[in-house]
């Protein structure tokens, strides 16, 4: 149980597209999902976090129009990077709350590389 | 001061031994207590959750110290496949913190 998936697994794109990434809990409903960036061989930042049917509360430094999330149902977030730029090729990694407990359970990850 | 916060090591220990790393945390509220592992290149896997009476998974032990507010995990007998970046997290109620990370590498 508790599995989440992400899509794409990867992608690379040019300068200046913006890319979508899907974050789903598979067998659980997730009333709130984390978004989080990983760089290479640096710890976990967490950049949103969201509720269903309501906005995301983003961390301080995070641009929340760059960085579009959308949490429309309870077993489905997406995170969009808009004008995407080389500076943002990192690695995003959702998670997911089961509801009722307080574990959050992480998605595969989605390496993105913007060239 | 960091909500969590973690040695990052590196560990390396050969197979076979015994290892064991802390983790503190400042809100002496925090609610719920885990360990997760992190392979390179991947996601954190949830390891196990920390109770207040410590909990045990096969090599794997971890404690609760909620007067001196930290987190404990210790792993026995390592094996080559422990190798790897172990994370703490902390559940305030309000939020997940978590820890920078230990990196472990057992060497044969």
């Amino acid at each position: 149980g508790a599995v989440v998936s992400q899509h794409p697994s990867w992608v690379i794109c040019k300068s200046g597209t913006s890319v979508k990434i899907e974050c789903r809990s598979l067998d659980f409903q997730a009333t709130t999902m984390f978004w989080y960036r990983q760089f290479p061989k640096q710890s976990l930042m967490l950049m949103a976090t969201s509720n269903e049917g309501s906005k995301a509360t983003y961390e301080q430094g995070v641009e929340k129009d760059k960085f579009l999330i959308n949490h429309a149902s309870l077993t489905l977030s997406t995170l969009t990077v808009t004008s995407a730029h080389p500076e943002d090729s990192s690695f995003y990694i959702c998670s997911a709350e089961a509801r009722g407990t307080d574990t959050q359970y992480f998605g595969p990850g989605t390496r993105l590389t913007v060239l | 001061r960091k909500e969590v916060e973690q040695d990052p090591g590196p560990f390396n220990v050969p197979e076979g031994a015994t290892v064991a790393f802390n983790c503190t945390y400042s809100n002496s509220a925090s609610q719920s207590f885990f360990w997760y592992r992190q392979d390179c290149r991947k996601e954190p896997k949830l390891l196990m959750s920390v109770y207040s009476s410590g909990n045990e998974d096969g090599r794997f032990t971890a404690q609760l110290n909620r007067a001196s507010q930290y987190i404990s995990l210790l792993i026995r007998d390592s094996k080559l496949s422990d190798s790897a970046t172990y994370l703490c997290a902390v559940n305030t109620g309000n939020q997940f913190y978590f820890g920078t990370g230990t990196s472990l590498t057992v060497i044969p």
